[in-house]
């Protein structure tokens, strides 16, 4: 198994550019989910998935978008990037809510 | 959600105990208590579970008292390549909002 792949590991856009991060995952998890990670600070939820055609919030959603149309899959879309998306995103996945999250290698964003 | 408190940092050298030790008052009935490691440019990786009393496998052990309300990671004999953070979450199985809080940044020296 793969576990969590992500793409790209590295990416700089300029301000308003879009762009999406993606997020695959081999385990047949029910539950996906991205963070950001800023420097020296712990991991902040996004958006989170407890299944295919099922989406919500997290704790900093503005300015990014989900869609979970498959059990594998898990985008995030950045809409018009902003200085303050800067940051390390992680996607994990997990076999069900309170189970040991699978997390991705990450994928260093930096928007000038 | 069960807000969680841990030491910032923490200092040890190779061979030592280490215990860190993470407060959450707020914790619900249905909350388990879940600990992560994370190296630099990695995302987090497990590192063990529990509810109450004590759990232990093959890395860690974690004690968890009575009334729940703290709980303790107890790393046997670190080394050098056990210089991560440690986050204490807790995490409740009906639900997904799972917070990571700064969690303790353990230096392990020579």
């Amino acid at each position: 198994n793969a576990g969590v792949t992500q793409t790209p590991k590295f990416q700089v856009l300029k301000t308003g550019q879009s762009m999406t991060l993606q997020c695959a995952q081999d385990m047949n998890h029910e539950y996906m989910s991205w963070y950001r990670q800023d420097p020296g600070m712990g991991l902040r939820l996004i958006h989170y998935s407890v299944g295919a055609g099922i989406t919500d919030q997290g704790e900093v959603p503005n300015g990014y978008n989900v869609s979970r149309s498959t059990t594998e899959d898990f985008p995030l879309r950045l809409l018009s990037a902003a200085p303050s998306q800067t940051s390390v995103y992680f996607c994990a996945s997990s076999y069900g809510t309170g189970n040991e999250q699978f997390f991705g290698p990450g994928t260093r964003l930096t928007v000038l | 959600l069960a807000k969680t408190t841990q030491p910032i940092s923490m200092d040890s050298y190779e061979g030592q105990e280490v215990n860190i030790t993470c407060s959450h008052n707020n914790i619900a009935t249905n909350d388990y208590i879940t600990w992560y490691q994370q190296f630099p440019s990695q995302g987090p990786r497990f590192i063990i579970q529990g509810y109450k009393t004590k759990v232990t496998n093959e890395v860690a052990s974690l004690f968890i008292p009575a009334d729940r309300k703290s709980s303790t990671l107890s790393l046997p004999r670190v080394s050098l390549s056990d210089t991560a953070v440690y986050y204490c979450l807790v995490d409740a199985q009906g639900g997904f909002k799972t917070i990571f809080g700064a969690g303790t940044r353990l230096f392990v020296k020579a």
